[in-house]
């Protein structure tokens, strides 16, 4: 199974800040990874696939980069609305796994 | 895209449960379509997958041998049969709809249904 690591796992950031968030595969996935969001008590919801193109309707300060097994996350100017756990997942090979996720948290 | 989630309720260990997912907006035979579940807490867990075709299912190792993806095209439903439930399987167990393009390379969750909650405890 291909593991997926998420770090950092909780992040403390302020509206306006550059946040970035790592995640690394136990194997080369090329690009075959999403990005997702979760609100609490709200469904996780798609923002990023194949490692770097935003989901339709999704706000450009959202980003992500990467190939391999190394990947980033950027928003470029966290809003309010921002924060929330966010989650890889990898769709490389069977079984798909997602990254333990990380929560961001106003500073 | 629509995706309506019926079907999880309280059940004793050892016990069955099929779960339901209604579909519209899209044709159920152009994408993949999976079952996600998310324990209380925890990160989602992806349980099973069946190809645009209905030709391939895929299980995670958790729930191999115990569980069934199946669907029905001319109702647009997609169904999750569980078997031998422990409780480990209590999760919130979400529909979600693959991406576009050939497979296995749309293999993201791209729509997702609101849930239903599986309990399983005696």
């Amino acid at each position: 199974d291909i593991q997926m690591t998420q770090s950092p796992s909780t992040l403390s950031a302020s509206v306006g800040d550059r946040v970035t968030i790592t995640c690394r595969a136990s194997q080369s996935i090329v690009g075959w990874l999403a990005w997702y969001q979760q609100k609490p008590g709200e469904v996780p919801k798609l923002l990023i696939y194949q490692a770097s193109r935003l989901e339709s309707g999704v706000p450009s300060r959202f980003s992500g980069g990467g190939s391999g097994t190394e990947f980033t996350f950027t928003i470029s100017s966290l809003q309010s609305d921002d924060f929330a756990t966010y989650y890889c997942q990898q769709y490389s090979s069977f079984p798909l796994t997602f990254g333990g996720g990380t929560k961001v948290e106003i500073k | 895209v629509q995706l309506v989630e019926s079907g999880g309720r309280l059940v004793q260990p050892g016990r069955s449960l099929r779960l339901s997912c209604a579909t519209s907006g899209f044709t159920l035979s152009d994408y993949p379509m999976h079952w996600v579940r998310q324990a209380p807490g925890k990160g989602p867990e992806w349980v099973a997958v069946m190809s645009y075709d209905g030709s391939k299912e895929f299980y995670a190792d958790s729930v191999k041998g115990r569980f069934t993806i199946s669907r029905d095209i001319s109702k647009k439903m997609l169904y999750l049969q569980m078997n031998s439930l422990r409780g480990g399987d209590t999760a919130v167990y979400y529909c979600a709809r693959g991406g576009f393009g050939l497979w296995p390379t749309n293999l993201w969750f791209h729509y997702w249904g609101q849930g239903t909650l599986v309990t399983v405890s005696s």
